[in-house]
């Protein structure tokens, strides 16, 4: 079955510089999430998209933006890089328009994308 | 605002025998789900199990179950039949039920397998 395609999976930036991360759902999941896990530390959220419109936000940088495109993939822009922004991207999909099916609210994980700012 | 606790940072079981990571969280909804997600050192999120909290029968999977006790806002997992490839970073997470809700993880317990 096919899952959520993350790219590129490994990105090493300066100090400053600009990031685009790329994530694919899974077919015909309407929903994405991005999430931020720092070393050591659990996932946090930083924002979702639900049918291409932003739905919930969270601890995400102003530095940062995010959008969901027509073909529903997701990318996650990162401006004025900090050493701080060193951590793996993680974007799950989710079909949100089935929650009665039992499958709802489940995320899918991708692999992640690792960056790390020099 | 919701929290999930872990408060076992790192685990040990032997292989074959029997584990329960324990989780608690706090919220004031009635209706939410809760997981229990594994990070093997490849670091891929991968969904162990899911409970829905209106449902009041545990929920299993092959060898991991879970003991829900709602009243008490606890979550635990239980482990049988350890293998040496159940060895990873293991998450409770919470989510609100309804559309587009973010996941709330713990803080993540590592487990350990002994051969």
């Amino acid at each position: 079955a096919a899952g959520v395609i993350q790219s590129p999976r490994h990105l090493i930036k300066e100090k400053r510089e600009t990031a685009t991360l790329k994530c694919y759902p899974i077919p015909r999941h309407d929903t994405v999430y991005w999430y931020q896990q720092g070393p050591g530390q659990d996932p946090q959220f930083l924002i979702s998209f639900y049918e291409k419109m932003q739905s919930d936000k969270g601890s995400i940088p102003d530095r940062f933006s995010a959008q969901q495109f027509s073909d529903y993939h997701s990318e996650l822009n990162m401006s004025s890089l900090e050493l701080g922004d060193s951590a793996l991207y993680f974007c799950a999909s989710s079909l949100t328009r089935q929650l009665t099916s039992g499958r709802g609210n489940i995320q899918y994980f991708g692999a992640g994308t690792r960056l790390s700012v020099l | 605002a919701q929290t999930v606790t872990q408060s076992q940072p790192e685990m040990s079981v032997q292989e074959a025998e029997t584990v329960t990571l324990s989780c608690t969280y706090d919220t004031s909804e009635s209706d939410y789900y809760l997981f229990w997600y594994k990070q093997p050192p490849s670091r891929q999120m991968i969904l162990v199990i899911r409970q829905e909290a209106y449902k009041q029968q545990n929920a299993t999977e092959n060898r991991f179950s879970v003991n829900f006790q709602k009243a008490a806002k606890s979550f635990s997992l239980k482990i049988s039949d350890s293998q040496l490839g159940d060895a990873a970073m293991y998450f409770c997470a919470y989510t609100e039920n309804g559309a587009t809700n973010k996941l709330i993880f713990g803080t993540g317990t590592l487990l350990a397998v002994q051969p």
